[in-house]
């Protein structure tokens, strides 16, 4: 399987922390993308980082990538109550995207 | 604001019936996928379209179908509904490429509730 799995599960901290999320997963990639997901609604692409790439920003977001290891970590900097939300994980390769159960993240204000 | 739209947002059906949800795909996309998601899960892939042709499928029976149309919109269909199709189904366009697929844009989803 192609799926990313997301650790951990569920993640709560104060709002101005920092929130680490992994993803681990099996199979050689094109690339790997990041997304989130306010409660009910649909899905948010954050940041695609190439399977060539190390290290990739974008604002508060950092996101590393590991082939050998075949894990990824997305970092957001300075949470706040907004970046509540779900965060999953997908790898591409040859088959289509396949997301995990995700990161439940709880920014408490 | 995507530029993907799915229609109806809700939608409640009984044990049996059919259902087909529609999503229109953002211009210059040459690919759709459909998701299923339940309650605190993750996404689900069900399939792909890629220049109206199928060309992946997760592990979802063949009441599962679909469709993809020349200007990109797509159609699910589900036949012969069962409690456990209750779910947000997402549907997301994307360019697909030599480098594998890219950013995916999702839909809102369809909340499909069976009774």
């Amino acid at each position: 399987s192609q799926q990313g799995e997301e650790d951990p599960q569920a993640l709560s901290i104060q709002e101005g922390e920092n929130a680490t999320m992994n993803c681990s997963y099996k199979t050689s990639i094109n690339n790997l993308q990041w997304y989130r997901q306010n409660s009910g609604r649909g899905l948010v692409h954050l940041i695609l980082i190439r399977s060539n790439e190390r290290e990739k920003h974008s604002g508060r977001l950092r996101v590393t990538l590991d082939t050998s290891k075949k894990s990824s970590s997305l970092l957001i900097t300075a949470s706040r109550a907004a970046d509540t939300a779900s965060y999953f994980c997908a790898v591409s390769g040859n088959t289509p995207l396949v997301f995990g159960k995700g990161t439940r993240l709880s920014v408490i204000a | 604001e995507t530029g993907v739209t799915q229609s109806p947002t809700h939608l409640i059906k009984t044990r049996g019936q059919q259902v087909t949800l529609r999503c229109s795909s953002q211009s210059g996309h040459n690919t759709v996928s459909w998701y299923q998601q339940a309650l605190g899960q993750g996404p689900q892939f069900i399939f792909q379209y890629y220049r109206e042709e199928e060309n992946g499928r997760g592990n979802f029976p063949p009441r599962f179908s679909g469709l993809q149309f020349p200007n990109y919109s797509s159609e699910l269909n589900v036949n012969a509904l069962e409690l456990d199709d209750s779910a947000l189904y997402l549907c997301a366009s994307s360019f697909s490429g030599t480098g594998g697929i890219g950013e995916l844009f999702f839909g809102e989803g369809s909340r499909l509730t069976v009774l």
